[in-house]
């Protein structure tokens, strides 16, 4: 079955410093999803991206943050300057369309700040 | 404003136990659609099932079924016969037509053998 892949799995990183972490969602789907979940908190939206834009973002999303489809699989969310606060597991998703459709997680990204 | 309350922060249940883990909703929403997903202690996040606003019917799949009651803005999941596997914090979730997916805060399930 087809699965969001997530790299790396694991990121230590000063703070202060840039970090870019990265997915390949399924290859049909055409909606793509960063989420983020603090440890042992809940799961909070931070963006959605479609047709090479952003279509949604959350209020924890500022200027700090971007994303990016370089090329036709990966899609990418970055952070500028590491805050001690980023220390998080970062999902992404995808899914085929923005409504019904359930969307498929990737196995997270544990982001560490030091 | 979306918004979904899981009540249960944490339940433990003895191995081959019948366990309920509710999910209450807010919406303003017509059409929306609901999802229950798991994450095990790996950490990674599993879909279980999702159920739009005009679908009521119940549904069961293996040792896992859903009571979708608009009535009382529910969204009730139970497994029966509990099984050690099942261990983890299960969420669930609301998206309306245009809105992003909003999480509850999960419930950890302990199935103690």
């Amino acid at each position: 079955e087809p699965e969001v892949t997530q790299t790396p799995s694991h990121q230590v990183t000063q703070m202060g410093q840039e970090v870019i972490l990265r997915c390949v969602p399924i290859s049909n789907h055409l909606y793509f999803y960063w989420y983020r979940q603090i440890l042992g908190q809940k799961v909070e939206f931070l963006v959605s991206f479609y047709n090479n834009e952003i279509s949604e973002k959350s209020e924890i999303f500022d200027d700090q943050f971007s994303v990016e489809r370089p090329d036709g699989s990966n899609f990418t969310l970055k952070i500028r300057s590491t805050k001690l606060e980023d220390s998080a597991m970062y999902f992404c998703a995808s899914s085929e369309s923005a409504g019904h459709q359930p969307q498929h997680f990737g196995d997270g990204t544990r982001l560490s700040i030091l | 404003a979306q918004k979904v309350t899981q009540a249960q922060t944490e339940i433990s249940v003895v191995e081959k136990e019948d366990v309920t883990l509710d999910c209450v909703y807010e919406t303003r929403d017509t059409t929306y659609y609901l999802f229950w997903y798991k994450q095990p202690p790996s950490g990674e996040l599993v879909f279980l099932i999702r159920r739009n606003s005009f679908d009521e019917q119940n549904e069961i799949s293996g040792r896992y079924s859903w009571n979708f009651q608009k009535s009382t803005s529910s969204f009730n999941f139970t497994i029966t016969a509990s099984q050690v596997v099942d261990s983890a914090v299960y969420f669930c979730a609301l998206k309306g037509g245009n809105t992003p997916l909003v999480f509850g805060k999960g419930t950890r399930l302990s199935v103690i053998a």
